[in-house]
């Protein structure tokens, strides 16, 4: 079956930092990707998405680049801001199921 | 606009009670799901929907019924509450179930604690 693998959390960086979120997955077919952020206490929303293989998705300075060779979707900002700090989640859909990682808690401290 | 909407945002039960979690999207979406998070786990489908009238099960459905009345109501039902259950559920939405690169719009939660 599909399944997806993020990186172990916590991370805790300083403000201004560069971030990377490990993100791999298994899955037959072409997946479409996903990384999805929630904010405490608020449901996940879309952070961006990749279609096919070398599609780059990015949204409020984040990026990710789809990497069928490797499997991965890893997650990057170049600067971090406290704002940031959330759970984020990588996901994969194939056909009509999301699955979804177990979420990594970023905290960004001043 | 609305969205998803979900209620409660939190409910507590004891063993053995039964209870609705209600949810609602204005967005005239054909696919809807229920998912629980739990720590350390991510998000994990209980049931889901592609359409109204028609509903399946996902990864985790044991303890939990849905219903799907109308394109815009989707609620999940817990028969019998236990402490396993206790987690976070979120309703989600989508106007395509299938579409590579369809985006799924998320409710607030419930936070149901069962004791």
């Amino acid at each position: 079956g599909n399944s997806v693998t993020q990186m172990e959390g916590p991370v805790t960086l300083s403000e201004e930092a560069f971030l990377t979120i490990n993100c791999t997955y298994t899955a037959t077919g072409y997946p479409s990707l996903f990384w999805y952020v929630q904010y405490p206490g608020e449901g996940l929303q879309l952070l961006l998405k990749a279609t096919k293989a070398d599609d780059k998705g990015s949204n409020k300075g984040f990026e990710a680049t789809y990497r069928k060779e490797t499997t991965s979707f890893h997650l990057e900002k170049g600067s971090v801001q406290v704002s940031d700090s959330a759970v984020y989640f990588c996901a994969l859909r194939s056909g009509s199921r999301l699955t979804f990682g177990e979420g990594t808690q970023l905290t960004v401290n001043p | 606009n609305a969205g998803v909407t979900q209620t409660p945002k939190f409910q507590v039960l004891k063993t053995g009670q039964s209870m609705t979690l209600q949810c609602a999207q204005d967005m005239n979406h054909e696919y809807m799901s229920w998912y629980r998070q739990d720590p350390g786990m991510g998000l994990r489908l209980i049931h889901y929907s592609v359409g109204a009238g028609i509903t399946d099960q996902g990864e985790v459905p044991n303890g939990y019924n849905v219903s799907r009345s109308t394109t815009e109501d989707f609620p999940l039902r817990l028969l019998s509450a236990a402490p396993s259950q206790t987690s976070v559920y979120f309703c989600a939405s989508s106007y395509s179930g299938s579409e590579s690169g369809t985006e799924a719009f998320f409710g607030q939660g419930t936070r149901l604690t069962v004791v």
